[in-house]
């Protein structure tokens, strides 16, 4: 089973601080992903990442990096957290299948509850 | 402009009862469509995936069905069990000469089965 974890299911966090949410795949997939999901919106990408060190940016990117130095593990950073990035975050897996890889299911993980006081 | 209309946005329905949810999009040119189940506090599952040439999956007691001349898709949940109360999301994805990952993803319909 493809397994996607999550470094928290909940954290809080203070206006200004840094923050990083990690997530770890163990199914060797090249795709990874990161996106939040308010109420009445559905699910919006922030960054993804189709290999090692290679990053695009989705539709909401501003305010948010990502890292993504192995393989297994893509980190989403705040760098300066404010109270309207406070949602739930989800990072997502795919395995790549060359030119027809659009069709490969997407692995979430169980979703980082961020609250920004 | 790309998008993706759910509805219901929620339902109640009795154990056992079948229900129906729909989907209806703009996205084009179309690639492929995607059901996701989430349950609450938790990430989403994939359910089926439907390319163009495709009109109808099924998994389980879930059958997928889509009509690419009318950008409309469907969900039938048979024999509905409590555990089906989920969230049900669906996700089209444009074809791209890129590669580049499009997924645009539907506000979901709340799925709520009473004993």
């Amino acid at each position: 089973d493809v397994k996607v974890t999550q470094s928290s299911r909940y954290l809080v966090k203070r206006t200004g601080e840094k923050v990083f949410l990690e997530c770890v795949q163990d199914m060797d997939h090249e795709n990874m992903f990161w996106y939040r999901q308010d109420p009445g919106l559905g699910l919006r990408l922030i960054y993804f990442s189709y290999d090692v060190k290679m990053k695009e940016k989705g539709d909401i990117p501003e305010g948010y990096s990502v890292s993504r130095e192995k393989k297994e593990r893509f980190s989403l950073i705040l760098e300066s957290a404010s109270t309207n990035q406070t949602s739930m975050y989800l990072c997502a897996s795919s395995y790549s299948s060359g030119t027809t890889s659009y069709t490969d299911t997407q692995y979430f993980g169980p979703g980082t509850r961020l609250t920004v006081l | 402009k790309n998008q993706v209309e759910q509805s219901p946005q929620s339902l109640i329905i009795l154990e056992g009862k079948n229900c129906t949810l729909q989907c209806n999009y703009t996205v084009s040119p179309f690639s492929n469509l995607r059901w996701y189940k989430q349950d609450t506090g938790r990430g989403p599952v994939s359910l089926t995936i439907m390319t163009f040439s495709e009109n109808t999956k099924s998994n389980g007691r879930y059958t997928a069905t889509l009509d690419a001349d009318t950008k409309q898709s469907s969900l039938h949940i048979t024999a509905s069990q409590l555990s089906d109360s989920a969230s049900y999301i669906c996700v089209v994805s444009p074809r791209t000469t890129s590669g580049t990952y499009k997924y645009i993803f539907g506000t979901g319909t709340r799925l709520k089965v009473l004993a």
